[in-house]
């Protein structure tokens, strides 16, 4: 069975510092997605990115980067001189669906929440 | 505008009294599924559906049913209500199976 540990539950940063979540993931397959949502206090899920098992070239988006190591099964994503509007609640999450006919199914960490103060 | 809309946004209701969350999507969809968020768990799957009349449970099914008579609408069904069903719901749309896209969400309340 696939899973995702996310063993940071709250990270508190100050303005323009520096910060990594992390991200842990089991699965048995070979071929997986592996993907980052943000979640504002408003409350809607926001796609940051989706990465596929074959491509571990990290990327780098603006102040956002992710680094992801099958070796160690992780998917980490930093921000970059985090802003106050940076706060929210983040989450990784694992698909297995495409290539076990499971139908759609996202298995996601438990989150992060980040708040950044200003 | 593509995008997938859930209502009502906000429910509060008693234990017992049946109620309907209802999911629709205007991107020709195959994939929609439902999903639970709560505090420290993430995001679970309840239901899913590959396509019109093909529905399966997730990983958190017991308490709710679904229907998928027509692409574009899922609706997740919930009986009879239990206060351990207070949660935020999402309904989600994938082309593939793989990316979601997701509605805004629902915060429902049982009493």
């Amino acid at each position: 069975a696939q899973k995702v540990t996310q063993a940071q539950t709250e990270i508190s940063v100050v303005e323009k510092e520096d910060v990594t979540l992390d991200c842990v993931y089991e699965t048995r397959d070979t071929t997986y997605y592996l993907f980052w949502y943000k979640q504002p206090p408003s409350g809607e899920l926001v796609f940051l990115i989706r990465r596929n098992s074959f491509d571990e070239q990290n990327e780098i988006s603006g102040r956002y980067s992710w680094n992801f190591q099958k070796s160690t099964s992780s998917f980490n994503f930093t921000i970059t001189a985090s802003q106050v509007v940076d706060s929210a609640v983040y989450f990784c999450a694992l698909s297995e669906a495409l290539f076990n006919n499971a139908g759609n199914m996202l298995t996601f960490g438990g989150g992060t929440r980040l708040m950044v103060k200003p | 505008e593509a995008q997938v809309t859930q209502n009502p946004r906000y429910l509060i209701t008693v234990t017992g009294k049946k109620l309907t969350v209802t999911c629709s999507q205007n991107m020709n969809h195959e994939y929609m599924s439902w999903y639970r968020q709560d505090p420290g768990l993430g995001l679970r799957q309840i239901y899913y559906s590959m396509n019109v009349e093909v529905t399966d449970k997730g990983d958190v099914p017991e308490g709710y049913k679904v229907s998928r008579k027509e692409k574009r609408n899922f609706p997740l069904i919930l009986e009879s209500p239990s206060p351990n069903q207070t949660s935020l719901y999402f309904c989600a749309s994938s082309p593939t199976g793989v990316e979601q896209y997701f509605g805004p969400g629902t915060r429902l309340t049982v009493t």
